[in-house]
């Protein structure tokens, strides 16, 4: 049962331009957002994150936009960099102790120059 | 601030023998989470503890892997005997797991486990 889904594997931007990556979830009961970046050999970074409660989260180049009816997240990143090149991965979670984060499979960045 | 150190960075064993990885979180951080990444696939979540207490194993497979967190810092999660499956990249993360703050998880940079 996957709760957290990245549909696409892999996505190729040219440098400059932006990068949109989407993300769905199933699981209702999740409030909090987030999205890692993972280089090879290296383990996840965290980026960015949006509650619930929110709509968009922005920090500089980044910025996340949920649409919870849609069960929808996207992070976008303008303007993409050769060093961006990455697998981003959303992850989801509720509000609590016992609460943990659900992964999706991971989207391939690669920013082309 | 030091980050999620994790020790080995490379283990290769062969199928049946045991394994043994060690997490130390970052100081301070209460929840302590492993998880496991096949390739090609997001992270898992083996088991996650809050202090030294375990909150969630469900997806743990009892029969072979056991963790534990002693004093509630560092944590070993073990592997015996292994299976050509349990080839994967297994991640420790911590974070600080207040119930009235939405914090991130901080990963260490995994432990590859290739099983022959």
């Amino acid at each position: 049962d996957q709760q957290v889904k990245q549909n696409s594997p892999s996505l190729s931007v040219q440098e400059g331009r932006i990068s949109i990556l989407n993300c769905d979830y199933t699981n209702s009961m999740f409030d909090y957002f987030l999205w890692y970046k993972k280089y090879p050999a290296e383990g996840p970074t965290f980026l960015i994150s949006i509650s619930s409660i929110k709509d968009k989260n922005e920090d500089g180049r980044f910025t996340v936009f949920l649409n919870k009816s849609a069960k929808h997240l996207s992070l976008h990143i303008v303007p993409s960099q050769p060093g961006d090149s990455a697998v981003y991965f959303c992850a989801a979670r509720y509000t609590g102790t016992a609460s943990k984060l659900t992964f999706g499979t991971g989207t391939r960045l690669q920013v082309t120059l | 601030e030091a980050g999620v150190a994790q020790s080995p960075r490379y283990k290769i064993i062969e199928k049946r023998q045991s394994v043994a990885f060690w997490c130390n979180p970052i100081s301070g951080h209460a929840t302590l989470y492993w998880y496991q990444q096949i390739l090609g696939q997001g992270p898992k979540l083996l088991i996650q503890f809050q202090n030294n207490g375990v909150v969630d194993d469900s997806q743990l497979p009892k029969d072979r892997f056991s963790a534990e967190r002693l004093k509630g810092v560092d944590s070993t999660l073990k592997i015996q005997p292994a299976k050509l499956e349990d080839s994967a990249v297994y991640l420790c993360a911590s974070s600080l797991g207040t119930l009235m703050v939405d914090t991130e998880a901080f990963f260490g940079q995994g432990t590859r486990l290739t099983v022959v």
